[in-house]
């Protein structure tokens, strides 16, 4: 069975802070996302990769950044943070094209980070 | 501007009864779709697609019906049971590889006993 691990259930940050989200999955994935998920908002993606050391921008990366330096591991960086970016963030992983039925995302189960 | 959209926020449905979820899309280039559910405190968990070129698949309890020319797709489940009530999000992707899925607002499934 696919586990994707997210580092932190919870997390408090003060505004203008530094902070990494780490993701870590175990099935060899090429594919790992970066998702937040916000009350009438549904999942908006940030950032994507899809090999170790690239990256892809998604719908909504201003103010983050990501690091894959090995395949198991996917990092989200918020540079400066701000408490608008209070959210859910949930980390995915698949293998191949999402296209295909037999590679949906497979996600951890969230970290809750609140700037204050 | 939301691609993928759930319009209703809430459903509640006698146990043994049918729940139905429906989503719209705007994005025609749209042909695979996907319905996730996800509990309190734990990410979504892949429950069943369809590409464009089906109009239903079934995985049990769980029927996804596509109607391409009105842009929605629905998600049935029958018998409905308490271990339903979840979040369910509908998501959609285009086929030119691009790898994001656009996920709709979610609905909230109560099963009532």
């Amino acid at each position: 069975d696919v586990k994707v691990t997210q580092s932190s259930r919870y997390l408090v940050k003060r505004t203008g802070e530094k902070v990494f989200l780490e993701c870590v999955q175990d099935m060899d994935h090429e594919n790992m996302f970066w998702y937040r998920q916000d009350p009438g908002l549904g999942l908006r993606l940030i950032y994507f990769s899809y090999d170790v050391k690239m990256k892809e921008k998604g719908d909504i990366p201003e103010g983050y950044s990501v690091s894959r330096e090995k395949k198991e591991r996917f990092s989200l960086i918020l540079e400066s943070a701000s408490t608008n970016q209070t959210s859910m963030y949930l980390c995915a992983s698949s293998s191949g094209a999402i296209l295909a039925e037999n590679s949906p995302l497979h996600f951890g189960n969230g970290t809750r980070l609140t700037v204050t | 501007d939301q691609q993928v959209k759930q319009n209703s926020p809430s459903l509640s449905v006698q146990e043994g009864r049918i729940s139905i979820l429906n989503c719209d899309y705007t994005n025609s280039m749209f042909d695979y779709f996907l319905w996730y559910k996800k509990y309190p405190a734990e990410g979504p968990t892949f429950l069943i697609s369809i590409s464009s070129i089906k109009d239903k698949n079934e995985d049990g309890r769980f029927t996804v019906f596509l109607n391409k020319s009105a842009k929605h797709l629905s998600l049935h489940i029958v018998p409905s049971q308490p271990g339903d009530s979840a979040v369910y999000f509908c998501a959609a992707s285009e086929k030119s590889g691009a790898n994001n899925l656009f996920f709709g607002t979610g609905t909230r499934l109560t099963v009532i006993p």
